[in-house]
């Protein structure tokens, strides 16, 4: 059964660094894209990062980048999302995804991390 | 960026009966919208890709169509496990967009 556990999430001040990982079973990395989306609270889905299977490939919409880094540990079947200065907008529910083989979407997600940005 | 343009916000029907939500894309996307359905306490579930490919599980009341920049998702015959929110999201190009998100509600 494939399987998507985020962790890491919590409260922190504006501008502090906070490290989400998303853990996977019943399947590995190495053959599917790993995708971060996030929703405000009471708000729509943002697609938030994707990283290729070799992690050679990250893209990242304008509004986190150059402030969040999507890495990877294939040993452990893990994703991260590395997040940098964060800010009171970043303040979500986080949830990874994982891209379908042969289907171009995401199909698998997790239940969600929250991350609260708040002084 | 390609912004979408989901309606209506909010629908109420009872089970049993046929609803229909629209997508909008502010440019082409080809054919390829997904739809997704979010309900508390669950994870996010895939229902259709490309426009109208079922994911495999989703039930065949469920449709979707259309192409460019207009989309819809039909659900034929209500159950009462339906309700809940559904989103659109173009896989298009980067960076992926969703809709705004449609509640589904027992009238």
């Amino acid at each position: 059964e494939v399987k998507l556990v985020e962790s890491g999430g919590g409260l922190v001040q504006p501008g502090s660094p906070l490290k989400l990982s998303c853990a996977a079973s019943g399947f590995t990395f190495s053959s599917n894209w790993l995708n971060w989306i996030r929703q405000a609270p009471g708000k729509g889905l943002e697609w938030v990062a994707s990283i290729n299977p070799d992690g050679s490939s990250t893209y990242y919409p304008d509004t986190v980048k150059g402030r969040f880094v999507v890495s990877k540990d294939n040993a452990k079947n893990t994703r991260y999302l590395q997040m940098n200065n964060l800010r009171s907008e970043d303040t979500a529910m986080y949830y990874c995804a994982r891209r379908g083989t042969g289907i171009p979407v995401f199909d698998y997600w997790g239940q969600g991390v929250m991350v609260t940005v708040s002084s | 960026d390609v912004q979408m343009t989901q309606s209506p916000s909010n629908l109420a029907a009872s089970p049993g009966e046929s609803v229909s939500i629209n997508c909008k894309a502010s440019k082409s996307i080809s054919k390829y919208l997904a739809w997704y359905q979010q309900k508390p306490g669950k994870a996010n579930k895939l229902l259709i890709y490309s426009g109208s490919t079922l994911q495999s599980g989703t039930p065949s009341r469920f449709s979707g169509s259309g192409s460019g920049t207009d989309f819809t998702l039909t659900i034929r015959n209500l159950e009462p496990e339906d309700f809940g929110l559904y989103y659109c999201q173009q896989h298009n190009e980067y960076p992926f967009t969703f809709g705004s998100g449609t509640k589904l509600e027992i009238k």
